[in-house]
């Protein structure tokens, strides 16, 4: 089985819209992370956002919000008010067990953005 | 700061030559990450290093691969003899892990990649 899924190949918005960017995980382990990078046609990996299975509160960065739901084991990245430079790859991580510190990544997500 | 900066940014060489890429992690972090990335597989990792030492190289292709890392601040990987299917994209990213505390992010900062091309 896959240890993250992201299951939007791709997705548009318009611009100043509010976007939800799907990852789902699987774990046995209670301590685990999530993270989410973005991946410009640039091509660096940048770090975006974090969130740690003992967190009670969603994590909130800026524009980016995690919408954690553990029962579900889903992590979705929430963009709100979009913009140009929103659009890229999005890739869902998820680092498992204590100090453990290597990443499994998702496939990806492609959001485009339109003015 | 500076960031994780890999050389070089871009690659071509013919199959059967030697390739070898460069890291500099970010000063201070003691792990070190190697992944590649290809349409077909996604973000693979090849090598991980905690404190110049490999801990994890069970994603190594092949023995054609290889990595070092002689000190906290250089790390290479390298290809020999080089073949058309290793054409990718090998990320270098860096992290400052501390103990075994699970609640710690450890988040890794990636360097701006080297694109590799085999011919």
């Amino acid at each position: 089985a896959q240890k993250i899924t992201q299951t939007q190949p791709g997705m548009f918005v318009q611009e100043k819209e509010a976007v939800t960017l799907d990852c789902t995980y699987d774990t046995s382990d209670q301590s685990y992370g999530l993270f989410w990078y973005k991946q410009p046609s640039s091509g660096e990996m940048i770090f975006l956002i974090y969130q740690g299975s003992y967190d009670e509160q969603n994590a909130t960065e800026g524009r980016y919000s995690l919408n954690f739901q553990k029962a579900r084991k889903s992590a979705n990245l929430v963009i709100s008010a979009s913009q140009l430079g929103d659009s890229a790859m999005y890739f869902c991580a998820m680092r498992e067990g204590e100090g453990y510190s290597t990443l499994t990544f998702g496939k990806g997500t492609m959001l485009l953005v339109s003015p | 700061d500076a960031g994780v900066i890999q050389s070089p940014r871009h690659e071509v060489t013919e199959m059967g030559q030697e390739v070898t890429l460069r890291c500099k992690p970010i000063s201070g972090h003691n792990s070190l990450f190697w992944y590649r990335q290809t349409m077909m597989r996604g973000l693979e990792l090849l090598i991980y290093f905690n404190n110049n030492v490999p801990i994890d190289d069970s994603g190594m292709p092949e023995d054609r691969f290889s990595a070092k890392m002689p000190n906290a601040s250089f790390s290479t990987l390298k290809i020999q003899p080089s073949e058309p299917r290793d054409s990718a994209v090998y990320f270098c990213a860096s992290s400052l892990v501390l103990g075994s505390d699970s609640l710690r992010k450890n988040i890794q900062y990636f360097g701006a990649g080297t694109r590799l091309s085999v011919l």
